[in-house]
């Protein structure tokens, strides 16, 4: 079983809708989660970054974490044809263990949002 | 300028060479990385440095090798023992345990 897993899509929207991406984790050390944004031929750039349980909101751009489910979210409101991209979530253990400062990344959702 | 440089951005290597990619960043990150990716399979790690001369291996280390004698530079050796090194290669840095990374333009290497 793969340390996280995202749902893979692709996933095909109208421009206004709302987006739902998700990823799960396995490995309760994962303290601080980031959402990533890739364009074609290009290095990530980030989106969002937290290590609490909850919501973050800036902008039209949501993350959503709870911990107990192991479970992360990004919403995307109002979608737009230039949110057209491959998204990422990344996962960071905390301090101390195997897993310190191991950066991991789900497989990538591809988002399409048309006019 | 600051930011994470990698060059070259296109590398051709014929099969048997081994083939070093550059990454050099001015952040003062201690913290750097390096990543694989395919079509499809999102960003596999490959080796990882919390300081200077100390790295660890990722999850596809075979056939790879790195080195961290400078805080600024992780360069990423590609070796002969690497089956199917066609990939884009994208090298990360982060401040610290607690913050967030960030990428390079990538590397995308080609096998001829």
């Amino acid at each position: 079983q793969k340390e996280v897993e995202q749902d893979p899509g692709p996933l095909s929207v109208p421009e206004g809708a709302i987006v739902s991406l998700n990823c799960t984790y396995s490995n309760s050390a994962f303290q601080y989660f980031m959402w990533y944004r890739q364009y074609s031929r290009k290095g990530p750039e980030l989106l969002m970054y937290t290590y609490s349980s909850g919501n973050k909101e800036d902008g039209r751009f949501t993350a959503q974490v709870d911990k107990s489910s192991k479970y992360i979210s990004l919403f995307i409101r109002d979608s737009q044809p230039s949110d057209s991209a491959n998204y990422l979530c990344a996962m960071r253990a905390n301090a101390g263990g195997t897993s310190y400062g191991k950066l991991t990344f789900g497989q990538g959702t591809i988002l399409t949002v048309h006019p | 300028d600051g930011g994470i440089t990698q060059s070259p951005k296109y590398l051709f290597r014929k099969e048997g060479q081994n083939v070093t990619l550059s990454c050099e960043q001015n952040l003062n990150h201690d913290a750097m990385y390096w990543y694989r990716q395919d079509p499809g399979q999102g960003l596999r790690l490959i080796y990882y440095s919390q300081i200077v001369n100390d790295f660890q291996k990722g999850d596809i280390a075979e056939g790879y090798s790195v080195s961290r004698e400078k805080k600024e530079s992780f360069p990423l050796t590609v070796t002969s023992a690497q089956k199917n090194p066609t990939a884009f290669y994208l090298c990360a840095t982060a401040g610290g345990w607690y913050t967030e990374a960030f990428f390079g333009q990538g590397t995308r290497l080609t096998v001829v």
